[in-house]
């Protein structure tokens, strides 16, 4: 059973960059198939679908975060991450790891999803 | 690249159908059969429950069915059970500046 989980710093300054890690268990990121993925959830918002990865390191991002964006993938330690720059309160959100099986078009493992406040 | 439109709530009783709609362009969910419909409960992270239209993952229950006509793809929730009380996002691919847009959202409410 594939499982994601991320991890990071819970609270950061604005102008910051927020660093979230997301580690992989029960499958190998480098199996092809599958775009490694951010989405974030602003409180009581919907979904935004931040970028994703392909294990080979070919990057896809929203235009709107694109100029502030980096994700990247270790694959010996079985991870990916998010680097997101220059934060302000507006990028407070719960931020989910997730798969997209590109088998089925679907986000079909997500990670349980960190809560990233920005605040001074 | 806007978010596909979804209905802000939906409700219905016990053992009834609804349906959720979610309406997108001929640039996304018109134009392709990637569509994907997710629940998500409260505190919990969003839950695969449709692919590609109208495709069900294993351990899905058979009540949850999608479909699509023109730039509008629906989810139907038959025999609406209490735990079904939840919100929903649909996703779809697009081919615009963005491969990925999800939808407004639907809180749906058994009354």
């Amino acid at each position: 059973q594939v499982q994601l989980q991320e991890s990071g710093p819970g609270l950061v300054k604005p102008s910051q960059t927020l660093s979230l890690t997301c580690t992989v268990s029960g499958g190998s990121i480098s199996s092809g198939g599958y775009y490694w993925s951010w989405i974030r959830q602003h409180p009581g918002k919907g979904l935004e679908w931040i970028g994703y990865i392909y294990y080979s390191g070919s990057t896809y991002y929203n235009p709107s975060l694109k100029s502030r964006v980096t994700i990247s993938v270790d694959t010996s330690k079985n991870q990916f991450s998010l680097k997101l720059s220059s934060v302000t309160a507006a990028d407070t959100a719960v931020y989910y790891c997730a798969r997209m099986n590109t088998a089925m078009w679907g986000f079909d493992y997500w990670g349980q999803g960190t809560l990233v406040t920005v605040s001074s | 690249q806007s978010a596909l439109t979804q209905p802000a709530s939906v409700s219905g009783s016990p053992g009834q159908s609804i349906t959720i709609s979610c309406t997108g362009t001929s640039s996304d969910v018109g134009g392709y059969n990637y569509v994907s419909w997710y629940q998500q409960h409260p505190g919990k992270a969003p839950k695969l429950m449709i692919y590609e239209v109208s495709n069900r993952p294993s351990g899905v229950p058979d009540r949850f069915s999608g479909s699509k006509s023109g730039n509008t793809a629906s989810l139907t929730i038959s025999g609406l059970q209490a735990e079904d009380e939840a919100d929903y996002y649909c996703s779809s691919y697009t081919s615009s500046s963005t491969p990925c847009v999800f939808g407004t959202g639907t809180k749906v409410t058994v009354l």
